[in-house]
């Protein structure tokens, strides 16, 4: 069956590191990823597109990478502050613009 | 520009009761979506709209939902009977048109559904 898969642990880390998420699928062959930020009650927010032609997508702090061999993407933030504290969502795009979610995992960035 | 407009922002029902929730996607936005979020889990797709016509409803309970996108701008999504299980964030997400290419989704709020 379809799987995507994030640490379900939450990830903690210093201010001014850097935040490194993981995604990982099974049985898929996503021709977009995409990953979200929720904040507690708040539906999420889209932060980055990449496509599966693309290695690597930048947006300010924010970098995603795509190997579609490994059937992986990692998100990092750079210089992560508290603000970044939120649930980041991956989720991949097959046919029909149709998003299937990850569970998401939760980043808490301590001073 | 305005975001989605959900209403209620919170509802409690008793099981068996039905419920209704309303969506006002982002102006232009013919693609919406209706996403069900149990605590602690990613959003499951209930149903995609583009304009008035459904376009995937595979994951909709159909012997409980409905919904519905009558002249292709705001959507109603009811539940009738509800269950304990139904007990979740309602999403409502929009985006450009999916058929001239892939975009990110813009959410609203949710409604939170209570059933006790």
């Amino acid at each position: 069956s379809q799987k995507i898969e994030q640490n379900s642990e939450a990830l903690n880390i210093q201010e001014g590191k850097t935040a490194t998420l993981t995604c990982n699928y099974t049985n898929y062959s996503p021709a977009y990823l995409q990953w979200y930020r929720q904040d507690p009650g708040r539906g999420p927010v889209f932060l980055l597109l990449i496509r599966e032609n693309e290695k690597e997508k930048r947006k300010e702090r924010l970098k995603v990478t795509f190997d579609t061999t490994l059937k992986q993407s990692l998100f990092h933030i750079t210089a992560s502050q508290p603000a970044d504290s939120a649930t980041y969502l991956c989720a991949l795009t097959g046919g029909g613009n149709k998003l299937t979610f990850g569970t998401g995992t939760q980043l808490k960035v301590e001073l | 520009e305005a975001g989605v407009a959900q209403s209620p922002r919170y509802k409690i029902i008793e099981k068996r009761q039905s419920v209704a929730f309303w969506c006002n996607p982002i102006s232009g936005h013919a693609t919406l979506y209706w996403y069900q979020q149990i605590l602690g889990q990613g959003p499951k797709l209930l149903i995609q709209f583009q304009n008035n016509g459904v376009v995937d409803d595979s994951q909709l309970p159909k012997d409980r939902f409905s919904a519905e996108r009558l002249k292709g701008v705001d959507s109603t999504l009811k539940i009738q009977p509800a269950k304990l299980e139904d007990s979740a964030v309602y999403l409502c997400a929009s985006s450009l048109d999916y058929r001239t290419g892939i975009y990110g989704y813009t959410f609203g709020s949710g409604t939170r559904l209570t059933v006790v």
